[in-house]
């Protein structure tokens, strides 16, 4: 099936600082990617529709100004966590639709975030 | 919006045995119905989806049914292996619209 990388695959930080994680779809083009973000023994969390060339669509319940998303090309898309707080320890992932395969939704490995 | 429904959400089974993990949706308009399976510490990875069009899919000891009318689907897992342990999601999707997943089932193989 189709890949999906994500960058890095885990980080630490301070509180108050801001972190950029990347989403790319190595062997196919996405005009759109989906970030999820995952709480231990817990299932996915939708956050945004990252649209490429266009805003992202955020659900109900996720600052747009925290969790910051650009689709900068139609292999890449970032999330950018401004002024990280404790509670914004997660599992955040990425996914992508493959349209050459009818939209099979692939997802990227993760990338594990604490904040301290 | 669409809601779907995961059982059980922890299952045994002795290696070798088989494995069903049921799902129910509440969208008749969904057409699109994936099966995800993580790893600790991964990401999803998908094992088999089925569409609306079709009744069931197999692909080796895995298999995936579909009943529209009742609104469910459910993944059978043959001659399981202590590989296979990990959590399964079901997930249900229409047209363009994003992914809603069940809340995950995690399958233990005891050998």
């Amino acid at each position: 099936g189709a890949v999906v990388s994500q960058h890095p695959s885990w980080v630490i930080c301070k509180s108050g600082t801001s972190v950029k994680i990347e989403c790319r779809s190595l062997d196919f083009q996405a005009t759109t990617m989906f970030w999820y973000r995952q709480f231990p023994k817990q299932s996915l969390m939708l956050m945004a529709t990252s649209n490429e060339g266009s805003k992202a669509t955020y659900e109900q319940g996720v600052e747009k100004d925290k969790f910051l998303i650009n689709h900068a090309s139609l292999t890449l898309s970032t999330l950018t966590v401004t002024s990280a707080h404790p509670e914004d320890s997660s599992f955040y992932i990425c996914s992508a639709p493959d349209s050459s395969s009818g939209e099979t939704q692939y997802f990227g490995p993760g990338t594990r975030l604490l904040v301290l | 919006g669409e809601n779907v429904e995961q059982h059980p959400s922890t299952l045994s089974v002795q290696e070798g045995d088989s494995a069903v993990i049921k799902c129910t949706y509440s969208d008749s308009a969904s057409n699109y119905f994936p099966w995800y399976k993580q790893e600790l510490g991964k990401g999803p990875q998908l094992i088999i989806d089925i569409r609306s069009n079709v009744g069931e899919k197999k692909d080796q000891r895995i298999a995936v049914t579909l009943n529209k009318t009742a609104k469910h689907f459910s993944l059978h897992i043959t001659e399981t292996q202590p590989e296979d342990s990990a959590v399964y999601f079901c997930a249900a999707k229409k047209g363009n619209t994003p992914l809603v997943f069940g809340k995950g089932t995690r399958l233990s193989v005891i050998a």
